[in-house]
């Protein structure tokens, strides 16, 4: 199995500008979850998603940031526009099901200049 | 400015020494714990997880325990290597999402 695939590996842009990151779960995993990590804040949750439906986006910063699952192979996070503060690495992460162990992947290492 | 950031609790040991990692959590509810390990560069690895109807699991050189009276879990690593160096977190869910603590940054000297 290859895993969580995330892309791209590292992306930097300017501010303002709009940033996509993609993601495709683990086969056969129902549950996708997207993650920031920063030394400020550590892990956050921003939103995950059971069944390509979201459940939970209250950790979703603001009304930038948005994230579509429109099938059970594929979900990507958008970020527009984009700021400097947006700067951190993103993770996906799925797992079988709600509450089971959540696999990741490489991460999306964002910088915004 | 001074910037502030999250206090990484920090664990030096020496090659073959064995560590243990503690982690407090704070909900009553969580039923399902995993401890991550997260290399630089990379997203976190999971290493073992143990339910709350358990006390303790082993698995390949590693331990963890779990106590819910004093809601405290811990990671006991056996004969740590330097590949052992990384990030440690711990995650507990009552069942829908993770909670994931701050991390301890283990360092293994040779």
């Amino acid at each position: 199995d290859a895993g969580v695939i995330q892309s791209p590996r590292h992306e930097v842009t300017e501010m303002g500008q709009e940033v996509t990151l993609r993601c495709k779960p683990i086969s056969g995993h129902n549950s996708l979850f997207w993650y920031r990590q920063t030394m400020m804040r550590g892990l956050e949750l921003l939103i995950y998603f059971n069944n390509n439906v979201p459940i939970d986006d209250s950790g979703m910063p603001e009304d930038r940031f948005s994230a579509k699952m429109p099938n059970a192979s594929f979900s990507t996070l958008k970020i527009q526009p984009s700021e400097p503060r947006d700067s951190a690495v993103y993770f996906c992460a799925s797992s079988l099901s709600r509450g089971e162990k959540l696999f990741f992947g490489s991460g999306t290492q964002l910088s915004v200049l | 400015g001074e910037s502030v950031g999250l206090h990484l609790p920090t664990l030096s040991v020496q090659e073959g020494d064995n560590s243990i990692i503690n982690c407090a959590y704070s909900n009553s509810a969580s039923d399902y714990f995993i401890w991550y390990k997260q290399e630089s560069g990379k997203g976190p690895q999971f290493i073992i997880d143990i339910r709350s109807n358990m006390d303790k699991r082993q698995g390949q050189r590693v331990t963890v325990l779990l106590n819910k009276t004093v809601k405290h879990l811990s990671l006991q690593i056996a004969a740590t290597q330097p590949g052992d160096s990384a990030v440690y977190f711990c995650a507990e869910t009552p069942g829908n999402q993770f909670y994931f603590g701050t991390g301890t940054s283990l360092t293994v000297i040779p």
